[in-house]
């Protein structure tokens, strides 16, 4: 599966939009794009995946690049509960196994 | 549904005894994973099955681990002879085979060998 990098930390202000950058620059046709949450002492929780397509859903969207290099997952209003670790991880259609990096730590500010 | 379920929360033993872990995946889904997480290393995929049967457990670090699935309903991992560094938190997650890549994890394990 394509490797992926991400910055190690952010911060957002409450409220406002939490924009998550993802670069997955050898990603091939037939990878999907997920991404999970780590909320500290919780086990990792599923908000999204994509193939190519920009993606919503109650918690997030998934917007992906034309050239899929790159994606960046969007919390539209953020609150205090969103401070947790996010995981873009990239998975090959028939691969069951998720290989979760070190993901961004993601810190919401009141 | 009360999602995945795993005991017991918190394991507290010391070196060289046998700990297991259970884990009871989500009742319909067909494939269980088992991960292990420390701030060294990260998360880990250690072992996962898909219909009750191991397909890959490339990621369990020695022999002393071992994990088995006798059921769709239940899981364990058994650490014999525990060991300090095996001190880490062990989560299960399991998933729906047509919604593959979803998976649900479990609470976890924190686990300290003394």
């Amino acid at each position: 599966d394509a490797k992926t990098t991400q910055p190690t930390s952010m911060d957002c202000a409450e409220g406002r939009a939490a924009n998550l950058p993802c670069n997955h620059s050898t990603i091939s046709g037939n990878e999907y794009v997920y991404w999970y949450r780590q909320i500290h002492s919780q086990g990792p929780q599923y908000i999204i995946h994509g193939l190519k397509n920009n993606e919503t859903n109650e918690m997030a969207s998934l917007i992906i690049t034309e050239d899929r290099k790159s994606s960046t997952l969007i919390l539209p209003h953020a609150t205090l509960r969103d401070t947790a670790v996010y995981y873009c991880i990239v998975r090959s259609l028939g691969n069951e196994k998720l290989t979760f990096g070190t993901g961004t730590r993601l810190t919401i500010i009141p | 549904d009360a999602g995945v379920i795993q005991s017991p929360r918190h394991e507290v033993t010391e070196m060289g005894q046998e700990v297991t872990l259970r884990c009871k995946p989500i009742s319909g889904h067909n494939s269980l994973f088992w991960y292990r997480q420390t701030m060294m290393r990260g998360l880990e995929l250690l072992i996962y099955f898909n219909n009750n049967v191991p397909i890959d457990d490339s990621g369990m670090p020695e022999d002393r681990f071992s994990a088995k699935m006798p059921n769709a309903s239940f899981s364990t991992l058994k650490i014999q002879p525990s060991e300090p560094r095996d001190s880490a938190v062990y989560f299960c997650a399991s998933s729906w085979e047509a919604n593959y890549g979803s998976y649900t994890f479990g609470s976890g394990t924190r686990l300290t060998v003394v």
